[in-house]
């Protein structure tokens, strides 16, 4: 089945660990974003990437760091430096010409 | 970034009833969006508007690009216990960077069965 794979579902890290949180597409979209999204809120952009080896950051980039080393693949690391980590994480992908973005299941992160 | 208005925040309704929702906006979008998302899952897309004045449907549920393509509107018939959720709009801002969406903070709607 073609779609979007994040993994794994539920993380806990200790206050102070860089933690990476793994999001896999299979739809060949050239477009991978990631989202934090927090209790009552909407999605907040955290990095995106139109395509292989290029990423922007979007509005709340302070603290995470991506790589997009293969079109397949758009893993991000949320590091010490993250304040607020604990969250609710949604990957998700596009087309170039397309606004429609499909979304992976998702990752709630727990630092304690 | 900037936030679209969506409201009501919350609804609750019995089945049967019917459901609308709205988004707002002071800036012009492009594009609108309308996911679902259940709880502790990713957002499903239902509905996607690319013109001003365009109405979608999607079995029963409605949608519109409002003519001032500042605004959008789901609309819900006849709810079901399953239709219980919470709703985001989402746009693509004209003048944006690409492939940047702006979403509301979502309408929790619940139905009593």
């Amino acid at each position: 089945d073609g779609g979007i794979t994040q993994s794994p579902k539920y993380l806990f890290r200790k206050e102070g660990q860089n933690v990476t949180l793994s999001c896999e597409q299979n739809l060949n979209h050239d477009a991978m974003y990631w989202y934090r999204q927090d209790p009552g809120q909407g999605l907040r952009l955290i990095y995106y990437s139109q395509i292989v080896n290029d990423f922007q950051k979007g509005d709340i980039a302070e603290g995470y760091s991506v790589s997009r080393e293969k079109k397949e693949s758009f893993p991000l690391t949320v590091t010490s430096a993250q304040k607020n980590p604990t969250a609710f994480y949604l990957c998700a992908s596009s087309i170039v010409s397309a606004h429609e973005a499909f979304f992976g299941q998702g990752t709630r992160l727990t630092v304690v | 970034g900037q936030q679209l208005n969506q409201s009501p925040q919350s609804m609750f309704i019995q089945e049967g009833e019917d459901v609308s929702m709205n988004c707002t906006s002071s800036s012009i979008f492009n594009t609108w969006l309308w996911y679902k998302q259940d709880p502790g899952e990713g957002p499903v897309l239902l509905i996607a508007l690319y013109k001003a004045g365009e109405l979608t449907s999607n079995g029963r549920l409605t949608a519109q690009f409002g003519i001032t393509r500042k605004d959008s509107f789901l609309n819900i018939s006849a709810s079901i216990p399953s239709d219980v959720g919470i709703y985001f709009c989402a746009g693509h801002r004209s003048g944006g960077s690409n492939y940047k969406l702006t979403f509301g903070k979502g309408t929790l709607l619940t139905v009593n069965p």
